[in-house]
């Protein structure tokens, strides 16, 4: 399987400060990214893709996409105590089946 | 985004014993794949549920311990063969609901071997 890292946790931050998540692929091919955070004992949910090199914000969420540098991030502002979670950064993987590849995830707590 | 019932959410099985997880999907979805996570783990690709043909699977992983069925567009099983402890983990189903949709994830099964 192609590889994706993440920087490993866990993070801490204050409540109100920006947490930032960073990822890194292998696969130069790749042309679709995702964050997503898992809470412990539930599945992965959905909070970002970014398909293009650049800069897309939800939210208090921003996604950042550097193609040429292999390189994805994830962006919180305002963080939350309810923000603490394992975030997850996936990549498609250009197959004939176009497989997602997870990383190792970011544990990221919140101090009020 | 597509509703995902995956069954049963838990379950304690003796080794040498099979289990069968099933996923359903409320609607036609292009894409179903199977994951594992072990504890305190990230996401492991199992396989690609093929409809109407064979899975496809990842390395590291056989038919013969983990057969997938999807006999249609909605539906898929993954059978976890002649378990034992080590596979004990959370196998999460999958889906994709259009070319270059992400990936949507049912409840999960939280397996556990004895």
């Amino acid at each position: 399987q192609k590889e994706v890292e993440q920087n490993s946790g866990p993070l801490s931050v204050p409540e109100g400060a920006i947490a930032s998540l960073n990822c890194t692929y292998s696969d130069r091919g790749s042309q679709s990214f995702f964050w997503y955070r898992q809470y412990s004992g539930k599945s992965p949910e959905l909070i970002m893709f970014i398909y293009s090199n650049g800069d897309k914000e939800d939210g208090r969420f921003t996604a950042q996409l550097n193609k040429a540098s292999q390189y994805v991030s994830l962006l919180i502002r305002d963080s939350q105590p309810s923000d603490s979670a394992t975030y997850l950064c996936a990549v498609r993987v250009e197959t004939s089946y176009d497989k997602v590849i997870f990383g190792p995830g970011t544990s990221l707590s919140v101090i009020p | 985004s597509a509703v995902i019932s995956q069954k049963p959410s838990r379950d304690i099985c003796q080794r040498g014993t099979s289990l069968t997880i099933q996923c359903q999907v409320d609607s036609q979805v292009t894409m179903m794949f199977w994951y594992r996570q072990q504890p305190g783990q990230s996401l492991t690709l199992i396989a690609t549920a093929n409809q109407g043909s064979e899975a496809t699977y990842e390395s590291g992983f056989v038919i013969d311990k983990f057969p997938i069925s999807r006999p249609n567009l909605t539906f898929s099983t993954l059978t976890v063969s002649n378990m034992s402890p080590e596979d004990s983990s959370i196998y999460l189903c999958s889906v994709v609901t259009g070319s270059g949709s992400p990936l949507h994830f049912g409840n999960g099964t939280r397996l556990t071997v004895t």
